[in-house]
């Protein structure tokens, strides 16, 4: 069976700073793996995701994703954080893959704060 | 690329009074189709998911019910709502293919029940 846990349910930097989001995953199988994003009122936006070929992702905006197999991590980050950076982020892990139906299993969610 | 309705975009509704939420999936066929629930402040639970039409399979029991009665459409239900069914409900979709992990979301419905 999948898991996501995501450590810390709010997180604040300055705008300028690194952004370090970060989400260990449980696995049994080669794992695909998703950060998406959401903004107020809105639903979820897909910024990267992980399928078994380069082990760095990079997404929109300027973010990007590193999977360790040893750590069972897939943090994301961003070198320099923007006020429009603000918002929901969600880690995801994919369930059983060779069903028909593919169900994600999604993280509590990270919510991210930019302090001018 | 896949484009996904939702409507009505917010709902104010009392408690006991029925409910009906409708998604629509645009530029893609047969589609997996999926219902989750957003509480106030927390993650994604999921409700319901389809895998073709008439499929449906529950993930939660509770007293909501979906159909299925076109492959593109997508219906979330209930009888009678209660005050724990508020929440912002979302409809996402998987196409098949290498990309079928990959869930796109509608823009949701926020639901308040009195």
């Amino acid at each position: 069976a999948q898991s996501v846990t995501q450590l810390g349910s709010h997180v604040s930097v300055s705008e300028g700073a690194l952004v370090l989001l970060r989400c260990n995953y449980s696995s049994s199988v080669p794992p695909y793996l998703f950060w998406y994003v959401q903004y107020p009122n809105q639903g979820l936006q897909l910024l990267l995701k992980y399928t078994s070929a380069a082990t760095l992702v990079k997404g929109i905006n300027g973010f990007e994703a590193e999977f360790k197999k040893s750590e069972t991590s897939f943090h994301l980050t961003k070198p320099s954080a923007h006020m429009s950076d603000a918002a929901e982020y969600f880690c995801a892990v994919s369930g059983p893959r060779y069903s028909s139906a593919s169900k994600i299993i999604f993280g509590s969610g990270t919510r991210l704060s930019i302090r001018p | 690329s896949q484009t996904i309705h939702q409507w009505p975009a917010t709902l104010v509704q009392p408690v006991g009074s029925p409910l009906s939420l409708e998604c629509t999936v645009e530029g893609t066929s047969n589609p997996n189709l999926y219902w989750y629930r957003q509480a106030a402040g927390r993650g994604l639970q999921l409700l319901f998911y389809s895998v073709g039409i008439g499929q449906i399979s529950s993930e939660v029991p509770q007293n909501l019910s979906a159909s299925r009665p076109q492959d593109r459409q997508f219906i979330l239900s209930s009888k009678k709502l209660l005050l724990s069914d508020s929440g912002f409900y979302l409809c996402a979709a998987t196409t098949g293919g290498r990309l079928q992990e990959t869930q796109y979301f509608g823009p949701g419905t926020r639901l308040l029940v009195l």
